[in-house]
């Protein structure tokens, strides 16, 4: 059973830093791997999607990794502000049981 | 491009009363999903129809719990009769295709359930 972790459960830093979130998970036998962002009383908004074939990608200050040998995703965000506060989760689409299954999320808070 | 939506945005009811929540997804996309928010976990999938026709209702409790996707556009999932533990964040979502064509994935806003 696919089992996706996000370790620390949250997060506090000062305006300015660049912040890695890490995304491990444990049946590499996905289609692709996606991160999203959680505000408050909100749903969910895509961030970047992998397909398993690729390594990484970028959207403006945002860059995933995806290293599906060893199950684990990273989230880059450069030069973090105050707007990136907010619940960030990852999801892995499992081949075979055709399901994306989430991690808990990790919780941002960029302190101005 | 309109987005994902939902209704009602919140509904407080009595246990045993049911509920039912709405879901109309982006224009085209062929498959929905209904999953379940805890509060501080991350969502649980309930059911994925792909057109009218649904794909995985493994983890939905069907003894109170139904889903409906009527023409393979909009959907309604219906709680009868609500229990406590099913106050949650119910999010429908949509994706144009499924499995290794399942690309991104579009959330709406959610409808908040409380059962007192």
């Amino acid at each position: 059973k696919q089992e996706v972790t996000q370790i620390p459960a949250a997060l506090s830093v000062p305006e300015g830093e660049n912040l890695v979130l890490n995304c491990s998970f444990t049946d590499s036998a996905i289609y692709n791997l996606q991160w999203f962002r959680q505000d408050p009383g909100k749903g969910l908004t895509s961030l970047l999607l992998i397909q398993s074939s690729q390594r990484e990608q970028t959207s403006g200050r945002l860059n995933a990794s995806l290293d599906k040998s060893s199950g684990r995703s990273t989230l880059y965000i450069a030069a973090s502000q105050p707007g990136d506060s907010a619940t960030y989760l990852c999801a892995v689409y499992q081949g075979g049981s055709e399901k994306l299954v989430f991690g808990k999320g990790m919780k941002l808070t960029v302190n101005p | 491009e309109a987005g994902v939506a939902q209704s009602p945005r919140y509904k407080i009811i009595e246990k045993r009363q049911s509920v039912a929540f709405w879901c109309n997804p982006i224009s085209g996309h062929a498959t929905l999903y209904w999953y379940q928010q805890i509060l501080g976990q991350g969502p649980k999938l309930l059911i994925q129809f792909q057109n009218n026709g649904v794909v995985d209702d493994s983890q939905l409790p069907k003894d109170r719990f139904s889903a409906e996707r009527l023409k393979g556009v909009d959907s309604t999932l219906k709680i009868q009769p609500a229990k406590l533990e099913d106050s949650a964040v119910y999010l429908c979502a949509s994706s144009l295709g499924d499995g290794i064509e399942m690309g991104e994935l579009f959330f709406g806003e959610g409808s908040r359930l409380t059962v007192l």
